[in-house]
């Protein structure tokens, strides 16, 4: 089976805290990428990587940090800075050579307390 | 500039109804609008999407409507039925760039 694939499904951790997310793709997609959703606010980009050992901040980088070491697994660690971490975290993918389309995970929700 | 502003934010509908949703950007750089589907839970499934060489794209019941001198696009859902109650989102984005900008989402819900 081709696809996404995001765990744990939830994901608890006390403040103060660093937390790893784990997203891996075998589509053999170039892109990934790492979204925050919170409830009425949409989905915000938090860091994008086109290839293997390169990637950009997005629009909401502040407080996390992100690895692409492989091109089929695209980590993000939600740092103790991360002023307010409890969101549902959604990773995605994109062959970039012939299309615009972005695939996308099942999500982890984490929750800080 | 970069905004996409979507309407309205919850929407109710009859079973066989018409769900219209609607979205307006400003940046005239966008070049790809894609409409993404979200169940609770679950990650967005790309539903349908436009360029804007082409006014109207219908994929079954699901149509996007385009009107590139408002700057506005939206998804009609005909004979909506309660298997499509979700959030729907739409997006926008330029060609060769990875950023999606999307609007805030709508909750459909569809009753029998």
């Amino acid at each position: 089976d081709g696809g996404i694939t995001q765990s744990p499904k939830y994901l608890f951790r006390k403040e103060g805290q660093n937390v790893t997310l784990s997203c891996e793709q075998n589509l053999n997609h170039d892109a990934m990428y790492w979204y925050r959703q919170d409830p009425g606010q949409g989905l915000r980009l938090i860091y994008y990587s086109q290839i293997v050992n390169d990637f950009q901040k997005g629009d909401i980088a502040e407080g996390y940090s992100v690895s692409r070491e492989k091109k089929e697994s695209f980590p993000l660690t939600v740092t103790s800075a991360q002023k307010n971490p409890t969101a549902f975290y959604l990773c995605a993918s994109r062959v970039t050579s012939v299309s615009y389309e972005q695939y996308f995970g099942p999500g982890t929700r984490l929750t800080v307390t | 500039q970069q905004q996409v502003k979507q309407s309205p934010q919850s929407l109710i509908v009859q079973k066989g109804g018409i769900s219209i949703i609607n979205c307006a950007y400003e940046n005239t750089a966008f070049d790809y609008f894609p409409w993404y589907q979200q169940f609770p839970g679950k990650g967005p499934a790309l539903l349908i999407a436009i360029r804007p060489d082409v006014s109207e794209k219908k994929e079954g019941r699901f149509t996007i409507s385009f009107n590139k001198s408002a700057k506005q696009f939206s998804l009609h859902i005909m004979d909506s039925q309660p298997g499509d109650s979700a959030t729907y989102f739409c997006a926008a984005s330029k060609y060769n760039t990875d950023k999606l900008i999307f609007g805030t989402g709508t909750r459909l819900q569809v009753f029998p």
